[in-house]
């Protein structure tokens, strides 16, 4: 896929270390939110998810830490890795929505350096 | 199950020919979306179906743009006619069921309108 390119701000990190990838969203009102991993030219993919009524989530080496009074999503990857470096984004999906409507957030750049 | 399908990966066309972009959906799945993913913009919803049924397509940037769902295992998107504008790379998604669930994507068919 087409990452957004050019205009993405972008972390740089070495490999080994931990990487913290934020994002913050606007509507008060969403109650999901999903971090989304995009490698050049594949689509998006599901890597974690969070309802608003947790504060944090783990996974295999990822943690989602939601802060609902500031409206901030983070995501962070322990020990990363070269197989880590795509394009992030943030989704959130407002309460009560039928649809299933993702909003996408702008997305961050992540460059592991071996 | 392989997952979402598109179909082609690429495009390249000309200034006012009809393009056409199909999807397969994951079998089962209730919900099918299409985004467009570009530089400036990111990933923007054009549209979404609910069991075939158009539910939303206030995200469809033109009358030169529609969809359908003909059945619940294809679906289409074109755009007649194209505009350079239009170049992007467009994805299909598709999830299970309204509420928090996580949509899962196509590769993408990325389209080149010269």
């Amino acid at each position: 896929g087409e990452n957004v390119g050019l205009h993405l701000p972008t972390l740089s990190v070495q490999e080994g270390d931990n990487s913290i990838i934020n994002c913050a969203y606007s509507n008060s009102a969403s109650d999901y939110f999903i971090w989304y991993k995009q490698e050049s030219g594949k689509g998006p993919q599901f890597i974690i998810d969070i309802r608003s009524n947790m504060d944090k989530r783990q996974g295999q080496r990822v943690t989602v830490l939601l802060n609902k009074t500031v409206k901030h999503l983070s995501l962070q990857i322990a020990a990363t890795q070269p197989g880590d470096s795509a394009v992030y984004f943030c989704a959130e999906i407002p309460i009560n929505n039928a649809g299933n409507m993702l909003t996408f957030g702008g997305g961050t750049r992540l460059m592991v350096k071996p | 199950d392989a997952g979402v399908i598109q179909s082609p990966r690429h495009e390249v066309t000309e200034m006012g020919q009809e393009v056409t972009l199909r999807c397969k959906p994951i079998s089962g799945h209730d919900y099918l979306f299409w985004y467009r993913q570009t530089m400036m913009r990111g990933l923007e919803l054009l549209i979404y179906f609910n069991n075939n049924v158009p539910i939303d397509d206030s995200g469809m940037p033109e009358d030169r743009f529609s969809a359908k769902m003909p059945n619940a295992s294809f679906s289409t998107l074109k755009i007649q006619p194209s505009e350079p504008r239009d170049s992007a790379v467009y994805f299909c998604a598709s999830s299970l069921v309204a509420g928090n669930t996580e949509a899962f994507f196509g590769q993408g068919t990325r389209l080149t309108v010269v």
